[in-house]
């Protein structure tokens, strides 16, 4: 069955702290691997897409990291600001609708 | 501006009742589709198109229904209500299979 897991469950830190979200998958067929940002009572939007031959990918503060072959991948939050707190999701591929996996995602809270 | 409108944004309704909940997109993308949150948990695809007339049920078994008339519109329905229903939906939509998801807001259903 194809899993996402992802850790920590729940993270606190203080303003302008850096901080880095863990995805652990087992899907196959691998297509891309996606992290979305989603506010609370709000729909997910889109982070970072990367394909099998990507191991890095940046957006803005927001840097994604794939290893494929241990697959793993850990989205790395810079200089922490309020308003990055939400929810951060880890969506695995396989190269259709019905093979998207979502994580459950990491609460991240930002305290001033 | 290109994006992705649900309505209502909420809806408190009694059971056995018909409900519509609406999705719009004004990006002209072919693919549409309909995930099911419940709070704190991983999103769950419950139906999809990939053009007019086209639709498939997702991973989830769900008691709901769609359509797709035109590209811009992906209502879901509910023909009778129950306590069970209540849940986030949220709507996306994509210009291509393996690209990234664009989310509508949601809809926060409560049956009671």
């Amino acid at each position: 069955k194809n899993q996402v897991e992802q850790s920590p469950q729940s993270l606190i830190i203080l303003e302008g702290k850096n901080c880095t979200l863990q995805c652990n998958y087992t899907v196959s067929p691998f297509s891309n691997l996606r992290w979305y940002k989603q506010d609370t009572g709000r729909g997910p939007v889109s982070l970072t897409i990367m394909t099998f031959s990507e191991n890095t990918k940046s957006n803005g503060r927001y840097t994604a990291t794939l290893d494929a072959d241990t697959k793993q991948s850990s989205l790395h939050i810079t200089a922490s600001q309020l308003s990055d707190s939400a929810s951060y999701i880890c969506v695995v591929g396989s190269g259709s609708a019905r093979q998207l996996t979502f994580g459950s995602g990491t609460q991240l809270t930002v305290l001033p | 501006e290109a994006d992705i409108y649900q309505t209502p944004r909420y809806l408190v309704i009694g059971t056995g009742k018909k409900i519509t909940l609406e999705c719009s997109q004004t990006m002209g993308h072919d693919k549409m589709y309909w995930y099911q949150q419940d709070p704190g948990m991983e999103l769950h695809l419950i139906h999809y198109s990939y053009g007019v007339n086209s639709t498939e049920k997702g991973d989830l078994s769900s008691e709901s229904t769609v359509s797709r008339i035109r590209t811009e519109h992906f209502p879901l329905t509910l023909e009778s209500a129950r306590p069970s229903h209540t849940s986030q939906y949220l709507c996306a939509s994509s210009e291509w299979r393996e690209g990234g998801y664009t989310f509508g807001s949601g809809t926060r259903l409560t049956v009671v």
